[in-house]
């Protein structure tokens, strides 16, 4: 079936630090979605991109929908201790595909 | 607050016993989709209904099963519980049948002891 490739599994940042993650496939999609799951609460939706090509920012995160289809990643500038989570990235066509997630720790 | 609510949020249970897990979608969503994450692990796809039907269906084990009634809440039924089957339960909704973007509950987490 097809499958998502999210990296890194988990980031140690310092707080003010750039985080940078992104997914592939090897399939294509029509839809690229980055969610962020705090611990103990249900994913939110952050972005979500619907054209190849495409740059979508919300506040400190920036995504990108790559333009083979097949990729996508998200950016955070300026980390804060509330972006701690785990981020999934999701590939959606007629059915949606999940990424393993990417696991984001603040260095104290 | 999604608007999505999931009951019981804490469930601890033996193994060999049944359980059912309840689902109340945002206002107007008709979809309903059931997800099951493992300590540290992603989210594992269960079932999708539409308005009552079902419309995919993912890795769901036979001792489970789910439906929509018609006033679009959901019900998911775990039976035979193994310890294996400790877990957050998350149930989503959408508006549509055939988009990626879900509105997540709080989850139920089963423990099986």
């Amino acid at each position: 079936g097809q499958q998502l490739n999210q990296s890194p599994q988990s980031m140690f940042i310092q707080e003010g630090e750039d985080v940078s993650m992104n997914c592939t496939s090897s399939s294509i999609f029509n839809t690229w979605l980055w969610y962020k799951q705090d611990p103990g609460e249900g994913p939110v939706l952050l972005i979500a991109l619907y054209k190849a090509g495409e740059l979508t920012s919300n506040g400190r995160l920036t995504a990108q929908f790559g333009i083979t289809r097949k990729d996508s990643f998200l950016n955070i500038s300026a980390s804060i201790p509330s972006d701690v989570g785990i981020y999934f990235c999701a590939g959606h066509d007629y059915q949606l595909i999940w990424g393993a997630g990417t696991k984001l720790i603040i260095k104290p | 607050d999604s608007g999505v609510t999931q009951t019981p949020k804490h469930l601890i249970t033996a193994t060999g016993q049944r359980v059912t897990l309840r689902c109340s979608p945002r206002s107007g969503d008709l979809s309903v989709y059931w997800y099951q994450q493992s300590l540290d692990q992603g989210l594992q796809f269960l079932i999708q209904y539409y308005n009552g039907e079902e419309r995919a269906k993912g890795n769901i084990l036979e001792r489970f099963s789910a439906q929509q009634f018609p006033d679009l809440h959901s019900e998911l039924n775990l039976s035979s519980l193994e310890l294996g089957d400790s877990a957050l339960y998350f149930c989503a909704s959408s508006v549509g049948a055939n988009t990626g973007e879900l509105f997540f509950g709080e989850g139920s987490r089963l423990t099986v002891l």
